[in-house]
């Protein structure tokens, strides 16, 4: 299953499948990127982030795409599990005056 | 691990009560926020402090208050509560040193003024 954007707020997957999650940000003075996790009744976690001097970056089972030119970021998942049901929202910084934009999140369901 | 800790999980009050939201954090981190987070809208920045006894508006700050008095402490404000205040209130802390601008959340409170 392949998430087509934020106006698109469900995503639902089998498990072991790729999730892919994407955030259209706003403001092209962004240099900062970081992807959070909230599952349910609890407070956001953070995932990953990236640099905008970074196109891709990897952790464990995740990996951040960062696309400047269309001002575009999507965070896979690789072998989604039941544990990755969550609400996934990124957020973009601009780090010299520490503004920080989050967007409305993409709900993730993990079918076993 | 750090820890932010929110003083209730769940709240109901009354239009019109005067709603205190208490955060606390145990990693000795400068910076202290307060977000409220609804369906749709993602979480919206309310009020902010880079240390103690400052404060900062946020993007959405009418109708609320904050205090901070002490590092480990940042206490939201409702001085007269509204049914549009229903909402879930997120409070989150970041260090000033090392070079991250991540913010570590606590689990939320959500308020629901009847």
């Amino acid at each position: 299953g392949e998430s087509v954007g934020l106006h698109l707020p469900t995503l639902s997957v089998q498990e072991g499948d790729n999730s892919i999650i994407n955030c259209a940000y706003s403001n092209s003075a962004s240099d900062y990127f970081i992807w959070y996790k909230q599952e349910s009744g609890k407070g956001p976690q953070f995932i990953i982030d990236i640099r905008s001097n970074m196109d891709k970056r990897q952790g464990q089972r995740v990996t951040v795409l960062l696309n400047k030119t269309v001002k575009h970021l999507s965070l896979q998942i690789a072998a989604t599990q039941p544990g990755d049901s969550a609400v996934y929202f990124c957020a973009e910084i601009v780090t010299s005056y520490d503004k920080v934009i989050f967007g409305p999140g993409t709900s993730l369901s993990v079918i076993p | 691990d750090v820890k932010v800790t929110q003083s209730s999980r769940y709240l109901v009050k009354r239009t019109g009560e005067k709603v205190f939201l208490e955060c606390v954090q145990d990693m000795d981190h400068e910076n202290m926020f307060w977000y409220r987070q609804d369906p749709g809208l993602g979480l919206r920045l309310i009020y902010f402090s880079y240390d103690v006894k400052m404060k900062e508006k946020g993007d959405i700050p009418e109708g609320y208050s904050v205090s901070r008095e002490k590092k480990e402490r940042f206490s939201l404000i409702l001085e007269s509560a509204s049914t549009n205040q229903t909402s879930m209130y997120l409070c989150a802390s970041r260090p000033v040193a090392g070079g991250t601008d991540t913010q570590y959340f606590g689990p939320g409170t959500r308020l629901t003024v009847l």
